[in-house]
């Protein structure tokens, strides 16, 4: 059973930094790009970013809203991917999901607060 | 980039039919979208695959009353025999190399 764990959120100041983690099992982890999608209070879903497997690369995309503030890595030995989101802005605060490839299975989320 | 656009609600009376609309922009046409669920509180969850040609690759557990279809530039997802749990909002999403994109949702009312 494919499974995808979200951990590390919380409550933040803004300008300080978060890592999320998303642990996966019941797949072949290296062999599928990871993404992270988040929603804010109320609202729709929106796209973080992804980053691709190794067999294409293992590099990563990110949305323009976060382009330069957070980054996305991978450790395939853990099967885990991470979502590092540096100099926090009150509208980061959302619920922020993993998904494994572009779309066949999120995990559970979990909550970011930036505020002071 | 592509961009999606979605109604933003829809109803149907508990045992009919609701067919939901997922438009990709100009150019885009061909693209492959996902369909997902959000129920009230909850994660989203994986739908569907929609093809083009309006082939689709439903997730796992998806029950036979969901089912999609295309055409041009329009994606369909319908839901037959509409059960109280299907109030919940819609949302389509696509990608290409760089990009990923999703629709505004539509938010189902099961009357």
């Amino acid at each position: 059973e494919v499974q995808l764990v979200e951990s590390g959120g919380g409550l933040v100041q803004p300008g300080r930094s978060l890592r999320l983690s998303c642990t996966a099992s019941g797949f072949t982890f290296g062999d599928y790009a990871m993404s992270w999608v988040r929603q804010a209070p109320g609202k729709g879903l929106e796209w973080v970013g992804f980053i691709r497997s190794q067999a294409y690369g293992g590099t990563a995309e990110c949305a323009a809203s976060v382009k330069g503030r957070f980054t996305i890595s991978r450790d395939d030995s853990k099967s885990i991917a991470y979502l590092q989101m540096n100099s926090l802005k009150t509208e980061d605060t959302a619920v922020y999901y993993c998904i494994r490839g572009m779309a066949d299975y999120w995990g559970q989320g979990t909550l970011v607060t930036v505020s002071s | 980039q592509p961009v999606l656009t979605q109604s933003s609600s829809a109803s149907a009376s508990l045992g009919s039919s609701v067919k939901l609309t997922c438009t990709l922009s100009s150019g885009h046409s061909s693209y492959i979208i996902a369909w997902h669920q959000q129920q009230p509180g909850k994660a989203p969850r994986y739908l569907m695959k929609l093809e083009g040609s309006g082939s689709y690759n439903k997730g796992s557990g998806v029950p036979d009353r969901f089912s999609g279809s295309s055409s041009g530039a329009d994606r369909y997802l319908t839901i037959s025999n509409l059960q109280s749990e299907d109030e919940a909002d819609y949302y389509c999403e696509t990608w290409d190399s760089y990009t990923v994109v999703f629709g505004g949702g539509t938010k189902v009312t099961v009357l």
